[in-house]
């Protein structure tokens, strides 16, 4: 039991270019969750997904793609990558009120 | 919509000294409230969660948290801090009835010097 995983931990990107963060959790959770981590401003949210094929917008969505095609995996895309978009990227999944995060992404915009 | 206050940036303690971390939120009912916390370059763990009942609540490593409705605030306590509680502590609010989106707070960063 794997819990919820990201992939990959790293990556460094150049203005423009695109990326797919990948999270998966082997815990058959609904609810999946993507935030950001910036310093001094704790998490927020990105988007989520209530369930397998949805998806909906949270509080700063702009500049990122998601998706839901399998239950276990929830996508995040960046279609052309901005310095802001600079930031530490969790993943979540619940289960009775409690979320589980991944470790993280750390994506470099340059 | 919700929100969330830690007034306190950083805070440094004594190994052995108590710690209290304060958190405040505004939101029109009272929502479900959480304490995580975040060593360096990791991910989040679960201290505590309140969602009704016993205003005060245990968690792990030692740790609780007191639920003031009148004061909107959730603040969390240790009454005898170890060097390895020396991270960043995260207050957050959830709607609750089946809306588990959370609001975090700023983070309070905790120092323990021996």
């Amino acid at each position: 039991n794997a819990g919820v995983t990201q992939t990959p931990k790293f990556r460094v990107l150049k203005t423009g270019q695109s990326m797919t963060l990948l999270c998966a959790q082997d815990m058959n959770h609904e609810y999946m969750y993507w935030y950001r981590q910036d310093p001094g401003m704790g998490l927020r949210l990105i988007h989520y997904s209530v369930g397998e094929g949805t998806t909906a917008k949270g509080e700063v969505p702009d500049g990122y793609n998601v998706s839901r095609l399998k239950k276990q995996n929830f996508l995040l895309g960046l279609e052309s990558a901005a310095p802001s978009q600079t930031s530490v990227y969790f993943c979540a999944s619940t289960r009775a009120n409690e979320q589980f995060f991944g470790p993280g992404t750390r994506l470099t915009v340059l | 919509a919700q929100s969330v206050t830690q007034p306190d940036i950083h805070i440094t303690v004594s190994e052995g000294a108590s710690l209290e971390l304060r958190c405040n939120y505004s939101y029109g009912a009272t929502p479900y409230l959480f304490w995580y916390v975040q060593s360096p370059g990791q991910g989040l763990q679960l201290l505590l969660k309140y969602f009704s009942g016993d205003t005060l609540v245990q968690g792990i490593k030692g740790f609780e948290a007191e639920f003031k409705r009148s004061q909107s605030s959730f603040n969390l306590r240790k009454p005898s801090v170890h060097w390895s509680d020396a991270a960043e502590y995260f207050c957050a609010v959830a709607p609750g009835s089946n809306d588990y989106k959370l609001s975090f707070g700023a983070g309070t960063t905790v120092t323990v010097r021996a």
